[in-house]
């Protein structure tokens, strides 16, 4: 069945590194995928999009790549500040997504 | 803009009885919503996509007679759990599609629903 993975389950890093957090995708090729954030007890918050002919893409401090050659979506969050302290959701086309990563960025 | 609310944030109710979520879009019309439900360190498991005027197609193995799912208008879709027993107990979230975009979904704050 057509699933996603996310590497980790938990991530820390120092505050103004760069973390990088990883999607894994099988048994599907999706056209796109998106990240989002979710805080806890809360909904997903929509970050980014990329499509699979789009080899990456910014907004601010945010940077997602995706490598179909791979079947993986890298999501960077540079400069990382206390406040990007959440879970971090891949998701892709029809509705499948990842379990998340919790990133804790540590002062 | 893109701004989905549910309610209520909460609910406990008791084995038997059952319980009615809504979902709304309050700044743009949503053809298309979405519930999900959420476990724990778990993925969100896509239940059902409703869309407005017609019947909501139910994914598999989610019972479309215990989750009713109604699209009356294009800003509010509700979910109610017939029938509520302890393991329907969860977070449920609801997205909504804005007409014409075919990618982004706007999720709702969730419902965290506990079944006593």
């Amino acid at each position: 069945s057509q699933k996603i993975e996310q590497n980790s389950e938990a991530l820390n890093i120092q505050e103004g590194k760069t973390a990088t957090l990883t999607c894994n995708y099988t048994n599907y090729s999706p056209a796109y995928l998106q990240w989002y954030r979710q805080d806890p007890g809360r909904g997903p918050v929509f970050l980014l999009l990329i499509r699979e002919n789009e080899k990456e893409k910014r907004k601010e401090r945010l940077k997602v790549t995706f490598d179909t050659t791979l079947k993986q979506s890298l999501f960077h969050i540079t400069a990382s500040q206390p406040a990007d302290s959440a879970t971090y959701l891949c998701g892709g086309q029809n509705f499948v997504f990842g379990p998340g990563t919790r990133l804790s960025v540590l002062p | 803009g893109a701004v989905v609310s549910q309610h209520p944030s909460r609910v406990i109710c008791k084995s038997g009885t059952s319980v009615k979520i809504e979902c709304r879009s309050l700044d743009f019309q949503a053809t298309t919503m979405f519930w999900y439900r959420q476990f724990p360190k778990k993925s969100l498991m896509l239940m059902a996509t409703s869309n407005e005027g017609s019947k909501a197609t139910y994914e598999q193995g989610v019972e479309k007679d215990k989750f009713l799912i109604n699209h009356a208008s294009l800003t509010l879709s509700t979910l109610t759990v017939t029938s509520a027993h302890p393991e329907d107990s969860s977070f449920y979230i609801c997205s909504a599609r804005q007409r014409g975009n075919s990618y982004e979904q706007y999720f709702g704050p969730g419902t965290r629903l506990t079944v006593t």
